[in-house]
């Protein structure tokens, strides 16, 4: 079990710009989350797959927010055309079915 | 919708003392999860422990216990014989038993230090 793994740790863009972060999970977890957090602020969720479906999606998640997790393997969440809204730490979780959810390390975005 | 709330932003505590951290929750459900994160910084979140609503019984993990008043809603942490490494940012989360979806909902968190 090497835990839940999310690239890159960090990132800085300009606005515009689009960025793309990618997650792990845990080998054997079948759900994995995606969720925002901002300073000051719990995570909130964005959306999560079981397998390789997408199940469900956050009204935080606007037409700008994509996610994908080809073979329910690792995922990837692209924001199109940042805005400085978007800067915080994006969170990846994956869990067995009703398990506790095991987190990764974040990305923390900054927008210029 | 699912609310919780913590109403400590920061608590403070020494070394070997014990603290204790409050947690809210509105649902108007009956069958849930509640849980405790400890996100030290830069680090990643990490299960502090968990309880089942339809459990009397509160849950225990070592040093951390919790008093669920399920009636009340509240869901406290007491951290006992409290080390400087408890030192962190601790959420409260709820999550829906069953259904398909098994989102978190946070608090806001609540920041502890560990004075030596």
């Amino acid at each position: 079990d090497t835990g839940v793994s999310q690239d890159p740790r960090h990132k800085i863009t300009k606005r515009g710009q689009n960025v793309t972060f990618r997650c792990d999970p845990i080998s054997e977890h079948n759900r994995l989350y995606w969720y925002r957090q901002t300073l000051g602020q719990g995570p909130e969720f964005l959306t999560y797959f079981q397998n390789e479906a997408q199940l469900e999606k956050s009204r935080l998640l606007s037409d700008r927010f994509s996610a994908e997790r080809p073979k329910g393997s690792f995922s990837t969440l692209e924001i199109q055309r940042t805005e400085q809204g978007d800067s915080a730490m994006y969170l990846c979780a994956s869990s067995q079915t009703e398990q506790p959810q095991h987190f990764g390390d974040g990305t923390r975005l900054s927008i210029l | 919708a699912q609310t919780v709330t913590q109403s400590q932003p920061e608590m403070s505590v020494q070394e070997a003392e014990t603290v204790t951290l409050s947690c809210t929750y509105d649902t108007s459900e009956s069958d849930y999860y509640l849980f405790w994160y400890k996100q030290p910084p830069s680090r990643q979140m990490i299960l502090v422990i968990r309880q089942e609503a339809y459990k009397q019984q509160n849950a225990t993990e070592n040093r951390f216990s919790v008093n669920f008043q399920k009636a009340a809603k509240s869901f406290s942490l007491k951290i006992s014989d409290s080390q400087l490494g408890d030192a962190a940012m601790y959420f409260c989360a709820y999550r829906l038993s069953g259904g398909s979806n098994y989102k978190l909902t946070f608090g806001k968190g609540t920041l502890l230090t560990v004075n030596p």
